[in-house]
């Protein structure tokens, strides 16, 4: 009865590849969120979407590419993935999005670009 | 634009009394909501402040004035299962009902 799940867990992968992160959640959400924490724990939004739609992109290289087939699933799509790519990829969901103050998170994918 | 301040590190005894403050700037103002993350783990959420005021949740309690941008998370009763690294976020306003911008957090340590 996982609330946000997210797969895969790790990925460890080399410089240039392509990879995905996918997001459900269980909780009858409409908004959802990527967010990116750093290795000092710094943790930004980089997107967020409401009933499919995108509402925040940060300022986030287009490299980064999310998609969202239902309300809820957002996947988050990464091309030509660099060094500083690496780090711990939240996703996110809220009510809506006037309930942004109150967020359930996924369990986190750690990358690792080498 | 945004920011928030919050201590980087606090440490603690068992059963002893800690706040953590954070003061924040916004263009524009909802509330204030306060996370939980134990290392390797996910954000959890704790608390949210829209009026001045505190709210009690158990052991942890939140407070929040609006005229001096400031808010404290206040954990009584300290337990080891307490460490872990605490956020105050401010929900900003944006598109359909705004986003999150989240403290550097404070790395909580409670020592025996």
């Amino acid at each position: 009865d996982t609330a946000v799940s997210q797969t895969p867990k790790y990925l460890v992968t080399q410089m240039g590849n392509d990879k995905s992160i996918k997001c459900e959640q269980n909780l009858g959400h409409d908004t959802m969120y990527w967010y990116k924490q750093d290795s000092k724990k710094f943790l930004k939004i980089m997107f967020s979407y409401n009933n499919k739609e995108l509402i925040i992109n940060e300022t986030v290289p287009n490299r980064f590419s999310p998609k969202s087939p239902d309300k809820a699933h957002l996947n988050l799509h990464i091309n030509s993935l660099e060094l500083g790519d690496s780090a711990v990829y939240f996703c996110a969901s809220s009510q809506d999005g006037t309930s942004a103050h109150t967020q359930y998170f996924g369990p986190g994918t750690r990358l690792t670009v080498l | 634009g945004q920011s928030l301040e919050q201590p980087s590190e606090v440490t603690a005894v068992e059963g002893a009394i800690v706040q953590i403050n954070c003061t924040y700037q916004t263009s524009g103002f909802y509330g204030l909501s306060w996370y939980q993350q134990h290392d390797g783990g996910a954000p959890t959420f704790l608390s949210y402040n829209a009026l001045d005021g505190l709210e009690e949740t158990g052991r942890f309690s939140s407070f929040l004035s609006r005229s001096d941008s400031y808010g404290y998370l206040l954990l009584q009763e300290l337990q080891m299962k307490d460490s872990a690294s605490y956020f105050c976020a401010v929900r900003d306003r944006g598109n359909q009902g705004g986003k999150l911008i989240f403290g550097q957090g404070t790395e909580l340590s409670v020592k025996p």
